[in-house]
């Protein structure tokens, strides 16, 4: 069974500082990874899709990367900025024909002025 | 640019009483989803629609549960009779024609069973 993790739980950092959000997986037969960001009582906003053939992808200051045989996926964001506070969740889809996404429990990222 | 829309945004509930949300998903996208996020805890997958019919569910989506596409765009959730433990945020998602790609979400509707 899948299961997705995310380290760290919180992380705090100044602005203008890069950083890096880790997730990890435990089954690597995977179709695709995908990055949302969450902001407090709101929906999912998606921020960049992998799939498992690919080893990055990247859009603007976000770059994810994707090592499957490891069972896991960075995000990276460069230069943060206050707006980047949000929650932000990775989730798989795995290759046994199922339609859906697992999800990990997120990282909550506090960029401070 | 094309986005998931839900309704009601929030909706309070007595225990007991039916519910239904509503989901406009994405024109041309062909893979409908339910999920939910019970406070502080996992997003989790309810049930996928596909081809007017249930392509996957889960252990969550018991008989209390049903998934309609009545007409051409919207997609709804229904609890037939809630209890305490449905409050949760419930997000609608949609996929375009291939399996593999990039799933939107909706900014989720809020349902609270007192």
């Amino acid at each position: 069974k899948q299961e997705v993790t995310q380290i760290p739980a919180a992380l705090s950092v100044p602005e203008g500082e890069n950083l890096v959000l880790n997730c990890s997986f435990t089954d690597s037969a995977i179709y695709n990874l995908q990055w949302f960001r969450q902001d407090p009582g709101k929906g999912l906003t998606s921020l960049l899709l992998i799939q498992s053939s690919q080893r990055e992808q990247t859009s603007g200051r976000l770059n994810a990367s994707l090592d499957k045989s490891s069972g896991r996926s960075t995000l990276y964001i460069a230069a943060s900025q206050p707006g980047d506070s949000a929650t932000y969740l990775c989730a798989v889809k795995g290759k046994d024909s199922s339609y859906k996404l697992i999800f990990g429990s997120g990282t909550r990222l506090l960029v401070r002025p | 640019e094309p986005e998931v829309t839900q309704t009601p945004s929030h909706q309070v509930t007595q225990m007991g009483q039916e519910v239904i949300l509503r989901c406009v998903p994405i024109s041309n996208h062909l893979y409908f989803y339910w999920y939910r996020q019970i406070l502080g805890q996992k997003v989790e997958f309810l049930v996928s629609f596909y081809n007017n019919e249930i392509s996957e569910k889960s252990e969550i989506f018991d008989d209390q549960f049903s998934v309609e596409r009545p007409d051409g765009s919207n997609f709804t959730l229904k609890i037939r009779s809630t209890k305490l433990e449905d409050s949760a945020m419930y997000f609608c998602a949609s996929l375009g024609g291939q399996r593999n790609g990039e799933l939107f979400f909706g900014e989720g509707s809020r349902l609270t069973v007192l």
